[in-house]
């Protein structure tokens, strides 16, 4: 079955450098989550987005912004990255279904370096 | 604040050794339970759902049973190739999820 699909896999930027990550969700899923990990650290909630527009917020930095397009797919646009955004940034995908909370399914992560 | 507590943090097993790992939640107006694993430098890869006190899944070897204040997986006879990390999250009143630390298991040969 496709699953969510995130790219790159890895990326090694520079500080105050600027990264785009993008993010394809499993096909007729309607909304899309992304998340930042830290090493040992719990998945940390940035924003979501349902059918394109803003659903929730999260610990997302105001130097971070994000979307998602016409064909559902999401991009998060990271400015003057600092050390501190090393992490592992997840994308998951849901659909929506009346009565009944979908779960939430999780790409393998860009793996975002700062060096 | 909703909050997921699981124990053990880590645990190890020999092949074949059944046991049970647990997540205790407190959550206002539970939606759903997850039960994930996460393999290192993987995203989580789901399991289970469940909504409601009394419900059981099952997959292979592994079974979830929810409580209203705990939820359990439990493993049996289990075999290398399910050394992973287990993630209980649960879902409340928002969309957001709240993540537990996770369970780390190591299945011996």
């Amino acid at each position: 079955a496709a699953g969510v699909i995130q790219s790159p896999r890895h990326l090694i930027k520079e500080k105050r450098e600027t990264a785009t990550l993008k993010c394809y969700p499993i096909p007729r899923h309607d909304t899309v989550y992304w998340y930042q990990q830290g090493p040992g650290q719990d998945p940390q909630f940035l924003i979501s987005f349902y059918e394109k527009m803003q659903s929730d917020k999260g610990s997302i930095p105001d130097r971070f912004s994000a979307q998602q397009f016409s064909d559902y797919h999401s991009e998060l646009n990271m400015s003057s990255l600092e050390l501190g955004d090393s992490a592992l940034y997840f994308c998951a995908s849901s659909s929506r279904v009346r009565g009944e909370n979908q779960p939430q399914h999780f790409g393998d992560g860009t793996r975002l370096s700062i060096l | 604040e909703d909050q997921v507590t699981q124990s053990p943090e880590a645990l190890r097993l020999q092949e074949g050794e059944s046991s049970s790992l647990n997540c205790s939640y407190t959550v206002s107006g539970l939606r759903g339970l997850f039960w994930y694993r996460q393999d290192p430098g993987k995203g989580p890869e789901f399991l289970f759902t469940l909504y409601s006190a009394g419900e059981e899944k099952e997959k292979e070897r592994l079974k979830a049973t929810l409580t209203k204040k705990e939820s359990f997986l439990h493993i049996t006879a289990p075999k290398p190739e399910d050394s992973a990390t287990y993630l209980c999250v649960t879902q409340g009143g928002s969309e957001k999820l709240v993540f537990g630390k996770g369970t780390k298991l190591t299945v011996n040969p």
